[in-house]
């Protein structure tokens, strides 16, 4: 089955500074690819996705990039705020026309954005 | 509109009891999914429901099981708990529709004592 690495496992950095975290799936048919966002105590979000027919996205200051031939993809956040700080998770699926649906997840990463 | 209603909220079971868990995905979905997050090992997929049936199962034992009623409301059960079994369980709702969102529930935290 897939399976999902994450790196890295904490990530700590300084208020506007950028933050960058890594995965990479095992599985080359997977096709979707959301990062969800857990604040303590609360349930994951998601705050951005990219399907296997795009290179990358971008949403004000998140952007998700994906390298299908090397089978990762990551998370770029610019210009951090206190507020991002939270864990956030990555995920692959393979869904196919009305076939099932799956997350893999991967481990998460508690970024720490220091003011 | 309403989001993903799990309950309840918080359960304290003792060893060999069983529990049921109950998920409400958003008005109009069709697909259920149940996760397992723990410190160690994260968010484990258990298994998905669509219009009632089970499409796919994760790595866990028959202890964990599941169904999905004509509303979409799904229930999980596991049965003869064991102290592993603690963990926040989540659902997730999603439309059907390949590669849409997953919306997730505020999660039941399952504590076996």
């Amino acid at each position: 089955g897939e399976n999902v690495e994450q790196h890295p496992s904490t990530l700590s950095v300084q208020e506007g500074d950028s933050a960058v975290i890594k995965c990479t799936y095992s599985d080359s048919a997977s096709n979707y690819f959301p990062w969800y966002k857990q604040e303590l105590g609360k349930r994951p979000q998601l705050i951005i996705d990219i399907r296997s027919n795009v290179g990358e996205k971008k949403d004000q200051r998140i952007a998700v990039t994906l390298n299908k031939t090397a089978k990762h993809f990551s998370l770029h956040i610019t210009e951090t705020q206190p507020e991002d700080s939270a864990v956030y998770f990555c995920a692959a699926s393979m869904n196919s026309g009305g076939s099932n649906y799956k997350l893999t997840f991967g481990k998460g990463t508690l970024l720490t954005v220091n003011p | 509109k309403a989001g993903v209603t799990q309950t309840p909220r918080y359960l304290i079971k003792t060893r060999g009891q069983q529990v049921t868990l109950s998920c409400s995905p958003i008005s109009g979905h069709r697909s259920v999914s149940w996760y397992q997050q723990t410190p160690g090992q994260g968010l484990q997929f258990l298994f998905e429901y669509f219009s009632e049936t089970q499409r796919n199962k994760g790595n866990f034992p028959g202890r964990f099981s599941g169904r999905q009623f004509s509303n979409s409301r799904s229930e999980m059960n596991v049965s003869t708990l064991e102290l592993g079994d603690s963990a926040l369980y989540l659902c997730a709702s999603t439309s059907g529709i390949q590669n849409t969102e997953a919306f997730f529930g505020q999660g039941t935290r399952l504590t076996v004592v």
